[in-house]
């Protein structure tokens, strides 16, 4: 399995509370993604990471933002969460962002925001 | 972004081959088809990829067409492990933008 790692697991919080998840890999891949999945809308990206410092918009990115600081740590951050924002979260990673590339996953971040 | 569309559910037998499309009209001709798959309470893990030709691995078979503009991954055996949603998406083979759409996939139910 790639070295992906996602914490929290689970996390319940407040709307209006400031909420960071974390993704930590040990693969060295130059790729990170943020994705959350709800019922009847597979799977959507938030934001992705190119590299150190480098960051881009997906599809669903209102009222989240991202930091990449290391190679090895992407965080997605809720700034002002909302109950909207109640979702599971996976981080993906892929070694150069290429087409013939795997992508892989982590486990997930269970968030409810009350 | 290129789109993929794909039946909302199938069923299956267990140890009946079972065929999964994905109709994908608007593909590149530089993108690859990937087929993901998701167990209950898991992150989506990699199943299969191609380009143009047919490929098989350990865990499945990648029928593409001749135009490209659809495909079919093959479990040759399903088993009730296999119970999963079923992802197929486009990646652009230079990457760049990387606005990978997934889609609600097919979630695949194996009868014992």
């Amino acid at each position: 399995d790639a070295g992906i790692t996602q914490s929290p697991r689970h996390k319940v919080t407040e709307t209006g509370t400031p909420v960071t998840l974390r993704c930590h890999q040990t693969e060295n891949h130059r790729y990170m993604y943020w994705y959350r999945q709800d019922p009847g809308h597979g799977l959507r990206l938030i934001h992705y990471s190119y590299g150190v410092k480098d960051t881009d918009k997906g599809e669903v990115s209102d009222g989240y933002s991202v930091s990449r600081s290391k190679t090895e740590d992407f965080l997605l951050t809720l700034e002002s969460a909302t109950s909207s924002q109640t979702s599971v979260y996976f981080c993906a990673i892929s070694d150069l962002g290429l087409g013939g590339e795997k992508l892989f996953f982590g486990s997930g971040t269970q968030l409810s925001v009350l | 972004d290129a789109k993929t569309t794909q039946p909302n559910s199938m069923e299956s037998n267990e140890e009946e081959p079972v065929h999964l499309p994905c109709n994908h009209s608007t593909i590149s001709g530089t993108d690859y088809i990937h087929w993901y798959r998701q167990l209950p309470s898991q992150g989506p893990e990699y199943v299969i990829h191609g380009l143009t030709s047919n490929v098989n691995n350990r865990m499945a078979s990648l029928a593409i067409a001749e135009d490209r503009k659809s495909s079919t991954l093959i479990l040759h055996r399903a088993t009730l492990r296999d119970a999963a949603v079923y992802y197929c998406i486009l990646r652009e083979s230079q990457g760049g933008s990387e606005k990978l759409v997934f889609g609600k996939g097919t979630k695949l139910t194996v009868n014992p």
